[in-house]
């Protein structure tokens, strides 16, 4: 099981940069790295996924270092409706032919005036 | 296209009454999943479902059943609600596994009284 650590609450600053890491130090060969943000009464909503080095989209980028324990999310230039939960995910390797998500506590990001 | 509807999105039960939630998807999803938040925390895994007519254990399955006699429907029961059970309930589907991202639904907000 690839577990996941991330900080519990991140403050910032509309028009910053936030940069969250997370720890995977058990991740399997075949498993992609996944973030989603969830806001209060909402489901979780996909933001970016991937494998290794760099992806970029419209809301997010996804840094992975070659040895993949980690990963960062960046979101550049925060406003107050980024304020959300944050969660990094990993895939849990097949167990029987099946697949499934774990997710932790998340990172609690508030966005500041 | 729809996604992933939650029917019902709030419910008040009593102690030992049974309820059933429905869950939905028109996206031709495989994997379906049912996880339960509660305040403050991150989401928890009940059951899955890797395709029709399967169904597999989460984290947390006790007082739990789940049904997958359609590919685009996925039930869960509870038989006999207790207080602990209230808590906020979504069901999430995905292609092929985590690997491919998870579409979550509005959730279900269930109250044991």
């Amino acid at each position: 099981l690839a577990k996941t650590t991330q900080p519990i609450s991140m403050d910032s600053y509309e028009g910053q940069e936030v940069n969250i890491t997370c720890s995977h130090n058990n991740i399997a060969t075949n498993d992609y790295i996944t973030w989603y943000q969830q806001f209060p009464s909402q489901g979780p909503r996909f933001i970016i996924q991937g494998y290794k080095t760099k992806v970029t989209n419209e809301v997010a980028s996804l840094f992975i270092p070659a040895d993949r324990k980690s990963s960062t999310l960046s979101l550049p230039r925060v406003s107050l409706s980024d304020t959300a939960v944050y969660y990094c995910l990993v895939g849990v390797g097949t167990s029987g032919g099946y697949n499934k998500l774990i997710f932790g506590a998340g990172t609690r990001l508030a966005v500041h005036p | 296209n729809a996604g992933v509807t939650q029917t019902p999105k709030f419910r008040v039960l009593k102690t030992g009454q049974s309820m059933t939630l429905l869950c939905a998807q028109d996206m031709n999803h495989e994997y379906m999943y049912w996880y339960r938040q509660d305040p403050g925390m991150g989401l928890r895994l009940i059951h899955y479902s890797v395709g029709e007519g399967t169904t597999a254990k989460g984290e947390v399955p006790d007082g739990y059943n789940v049904s997958r006699l359609k590919k685009q429907n996925f039930l869960l029961g509870l038989e006999s609600a207790a207080p602990s059970q209230t808590s906020v309930y979504f069901c999430a589907s995905s292609y092929a596994g985590p690997n491919y991202g998870y579409t979550f639904g509005s959730g279900t907000r269930l109250t044991v009284v």
